[in-house]
């Protein structure tokens, strides 16, 4: 099983959908957890932080479940700008090194907004 | 804009070449990673300096070597390369090498390999 899953998609959605997308993680000694945005050709680019309780910037919403060790992006009144594909990044405390992290990426999902 | 910096932003090299590419940040991070990309997959880590300590070489073959001159540098220097290893490399910093630490990225160089 990979340490990150993500359904690579594509996610073609209508403008002004809302759409939500899942990543799950192997490891529950897992410690953090960000959502980043890559455009084509493009560096990956901080979407935002998760946190335990949820947190929500504008029309993105961020949820951490520990217990079923996934984390959700959901997309509100998507725009056209929206499309790109989200990287799930899962960070944790890699053993015996001292206190350094393993950072893991999933494989991404691509979103493709439609007019 | 990205506050990390790469160049060049494009390179074609032959196999017998010997090139360097270069990582800038003035964000006071003491961490910087060298990523590879390749199309449709997610970045993998190459290298980790902490403290211009190289702390992690993910098994990365030594036609690959990282240098850390001082605490805002980074680079990559390439000999003998193979056409597999055209790719988009990506540098990145952290405030601190640990989970919680959020990384961000340069724009990255296109290498390909002739």
């Amino acid at each position: 099983r990979k340490e990150v899953e993500q359904d690579p998609g594509p996610f073609n959605v209508p403008e002004g959908a809302t759409v939500a997308f899942n990543c799950t993680y192997s490891n529950s000694a897992s410690q953090s957890f960000f959502w980043y945005r890559q455009d084509c050709r493009k560096e990956p680019k901080l979407l935002m932080s998760v946190y335990s309780s949820g947190n929500e910037d504008g029309r993105f919403t961020a949820q951490l479940n520990r217990a079923s060790q996934y984390i959700s992006l959901l997309i509100r009144d998507s725009k056209l700008s929206d499309s790109a594909t989200y990287l799930c990044v899962v960070n944790k405390r890699k053993p015996y090194s001292g206190g350094y992290q393993k950072v893991t990426f999933g494989i991404g999902t691509k979103l493709q907004v439609i007019p | 804009d990205t506050e990390v910096t790469q160049t060049p932003k494009h390179l074609v090299m032959g196999m017998t070449n010997k090139k360097s590419l270069k990582c800038e940040q003035h964000m006071g991070h003491r961490a910087m990673y060298w990523y590879k990309q390749k199309a449709k997959k997610p970045p993998e880590l190459m290298f980790v300096y902490s403290y211009e300590k190289l702390s992690i070489n993910e098994s990365v073959p030594s036609r690959f070597s990282p240098e850390c001159p001082n605490s805002s540098l980074l680079n990559l220097h390439l000999h003998a390369l193979q056409p597999e290893d055209s790719a988009l490399y990506l540098c990145a910093s952290s405030q601190q090498q640990g989970p919680g630490n959020t990384i961000y990225f340069g724009e990255g160089s296109w290498l390909t390999v002739v």
